[in-house]
């Protein structure tokens, strides 16, 4: 089946490290989007992308960046980790030229300590 | 800005109860919506969309319409099973954005 993956599915680091979450996807879908999962707070969008040379900051880009390696993948990388940052992560896609729909991974467990 | 608001959880029901979850919007233009569910431990799954006024997705025995007039587009079911139970969202997109703006969740408990 067609589908958006993502790797690790669960991640615990330290405070001060890099790390990278990653997403493909096997839709065809030539949007790429990153959102945060908070308790109470829904999702809110990090980063996305439209095409493999358009990137553009969500609403909480600040100490995430992305990059798009293909039109297949999209990874999410925290340069320092924090604390705050401890959160589920989900990548979503869509096509550009449907009714707006996204299509999301499993999710990204991700623990800062 | 373009916003969505659903009524706060978390609801708990009895098996086969009528379900309704609220859900009402703000948006400049006129947005596609959605109802988006997730499930323990995973993702978020698209359960029904419209995508203009009086619209009516439908999915698995969920429904919503899309009221312009209220601007809302309440989740409905006639009678829920154990299975139902996760986190609802509804959410909205405009026209040419294609930015997903999500409302915050409703967790759903159908006791047995």
């Amino acid at each position: 089946d067609a589908d958006v993956t993502q790797t690790p599915r669960n991640r615990i680091t330290k405070t001060g490290k890099r790390i990278m979450l990653e997403c493909s996807q096997t839709k065809g879908h030539d949007r790429m989007y990153w959102y945060r999962q908070d308790p109470g707070l829904g999702l809110r969008l990090i980063y996305y992308s439209f095409d493999v040379k358009d990137i553009n900051k969500g609403e909480i880009s600040d100490g995430y960046s992305v990059s798009r390696q293909a039109q297949a993948k999209f990874s999410l990388s925290l340069e320092s980790a924090i604390p705050n940052q401890t959160a589920l992560y989900f990548c979503a896609t869509s096509v550009g030229s449907g009714t707006g729909e996204q299509y999301f991974g499993p999710g990204t467990r991700l623990t800062v300590t | 800005g373009d916003s969505v608001t659903q009524m706060e959880g978390p609801v708990t029901l009895s098996e086969e109860a009528f379900l309704t979850i609220n859900c009402t919007y703000t948006a400049t233009g006129y947005p596609s919506l959605f109802w988006y569910v997730q499930y323990p431990g995973e993702g978020l799954q698209l359960l029904l969309k419209a995508t203009k006024a009086d619209d009516k997705g439908s999915n698995k025995g969920f429904e919503a319409t899309y009221r312009k007039e209220t601007t809302s587009f309440h989740l409905e079911k006639g009678s829920v099973q154990v299975s139902d139970s996760a986190v609802y969202f509804c959410a909205l997109v405009l026209q040419g954005a294609q930015k997903l703006v999500f409302g915050q969740g409703t967790r759903l408990t159908i006791n047995p």
